[in-house]
């Protein structure tokens, strides 16, 4: 077993602020993932890392950069956070497609407010 | 556009019966296929998944039809619970590309 652990778990931020959230995962899986969660709209992946060092841009990278300095950690970064903003955001992992059928374990997730 | 359609944004059903969570999806080289089970304020679990080498795949009261030219696949419940209540999301990609697309979720009432 393992666990993905998030911080901050409540982010409250300022427009035009830079916002740092991290992920820790202890399974050791190689792969791991950012999604946002808005409400009505699902999931939807921003980034996502398959190995220590790669990042790979999902459909909703734009205004989001991201970091893999380890195997075990993926951090991402709202570079100008939006007046307004409400949302959750889940970071996943996964061991590598190839193995396995894929399947991720999520964090508990980290709930963005910008003011 | 969105890879992954779920028709349904809730359903209701009584305990005791069967429903069907249906999914969509446009990119026919998706070769792996899931739900996931998200209770309020928790984060998405497995529920189910299955390659696109069978066209179904059981486990106890779930079972998931893939049918691949329809470009659909679906969740059968059966003997639904009040614990059932929850939001479905499915999910699809493809082997080689870890991206991964979910859809946007069935909420599902299971009433006693």
């Amino acid at each position: 077993g393992g666990i993905i652990t998030q911080t901050p778990k409540f982010l409250i931020g300022q427009e035009g602020q830079k916002l740092t959230l991290k992920c820790q995962q202890n399974f050791n899986h190689d792969t791991m993932y950012w999604y946002r969660q808005d409400s009505g709209k699902g999931l939807r992946l921003i980034y996502y890392s398959i190995t220590e060092n790669d990042l790979q841009k999902g459909d909703l990278s734009e205004g989001y950069d991201a970091s893999r300095e380890k195997k075990s950690s993926f951090s991402l970064t709202v570079t100008s956070a939006q007046k307004n903003e409400m949302a959750v955001f889940l970071c996943a992992s996964s061991i590598n497609w190839g193995v396995n059928y894929a399947e991720q374990f999520f964090g508990p997730g980290t709930r963005l407010t910008v003011l | 556009g969105q890879q992954v359609k779920q028709s349904s944004p809730s359903l209701t059903v009584q305990e005791g019966g069967i429903l069907i969570l249906n999914c969509d999806y446009e990119n026919d080289m998706f070769d792996y296929f899931a739900w996931y089970k998200k209770y309020p304020d928790n984060s998405p679990t497995l529920l189910i998944s299955v390659r696109s080498n069978v066209d179904k795949r059981e486990d106890g009261r779930f079972t998931v039809f893939l049918n691949k030219s329809g470009k659909h696949f679906s969740l059968h419940i059966t003997a639904s619970q009040p614990e059932d209540t929850a939001v479905y999301l499915c999910a699809a990609g493809y082997t080689g590309y870890q991206n991964f697309y979910f859809g946007k979720g069935t909420s599902l009432t299971v009433i006693p």
